[in-house]
């Protein structure tokens, strides 16, 4: 089946910094990539969706220059959280779309973001 | 979308049949019905999806009634490691790329 790496699984920071995420199809090539966060008890909550060589688009009330995505390639997205505060502490997941899977999306396994 | 409803939780024992109700009254002709489960701290996991015949995998069953309006999800044997939060989404299927919505899905517990 289609796999999705996602790295680190697990970060821990201090408030101010930057921290990247990067999420990679290994065995198909993703049209689209998703970013989701989840934070505790809750569901997960589409941030933006990103097309290989086009800009993000971003979810009502998130913040693009906060969260930096770059889809440079068909088998790699990258979200970066710029400035981290504590309130960005979350479980952040991707996922990916193959060209030809319809809707059938692929989930990383996700990363734990603390931010100290 | 269609908006979907789901019991909050269920329980399920072990080696038993898991039965996951989803209603979806409001469904159009081209919306199909997907499946997702989340385990504790991972991503989700695809398990299934269908448009208005019976589909069955490797994973499970899933039966959509004939006016379309509510189907189940049905793990055959239940064990430990299904216990998850299951996801029930509907969606048009196409190449639009659109992102799926995740509702607050059903907490299944598996005991021994």
């Amino acid at each position: 089946g289609a796999v999705v790496s996602q790295h680190p699984s697990w970060v821990i920071c201090k408030s101010g910094t930057s921290v990247k995420i990067e999420c990679r199809s290994l065995d198909f090539q993703a049209t689209t990539m998703f970013w989701y966060r989840q934070f505790p008890k809750q569901s997960l909550m589409l941030m933006a969706t990103s097309n290989e060589g086009s800009k993000a688009t971003y979810e009502q009330g998130v913040e693009k220059d906060k969260f930096l995505i770059n889809h440079a390639s068909l088998t790699l997205s990258t979200l970066t959280v710029t400035s981290a505060h504590p309130e960005d502490s979350s479980f952040y997941i991707c996922s990916a779309r193959a060209a030809l899977a319809k809707n059938i999306q692929y989930f990383g396994a996700g990363t734990r973001l603390s931010v100290l | 979308d269609a908006k979907t409803t789901q019991p909050p939780s269920m329980d399920c024992a072990e080696g038993r049949a898991a039965n996951l109700p989803c209603n979806h009254s409001t469904i159009s002709g081209n919306e199909y019905v997907y499946w997702y489960r989340q385990i504790h701290s991972q991503g989700p996991q695809y398990i299934i999806h269908g448009l208005k015949n019976n589909e069955t995998n490797e994973m499970a069953s899933l039966i959509i009634t004939e006016d379309r309006k509510s189907s189940t999800l049905i793990l055959p044997h239940a064990t430990l490691r299904d216990t998850a939060v299951y996801y029930c989404i509907v969606r048009e299927h196409s190449n639009s790329g659109y992102a799926l919505n995740f509702g607050k899905g059903t907490s299944l517990l598996v005991t021994p």
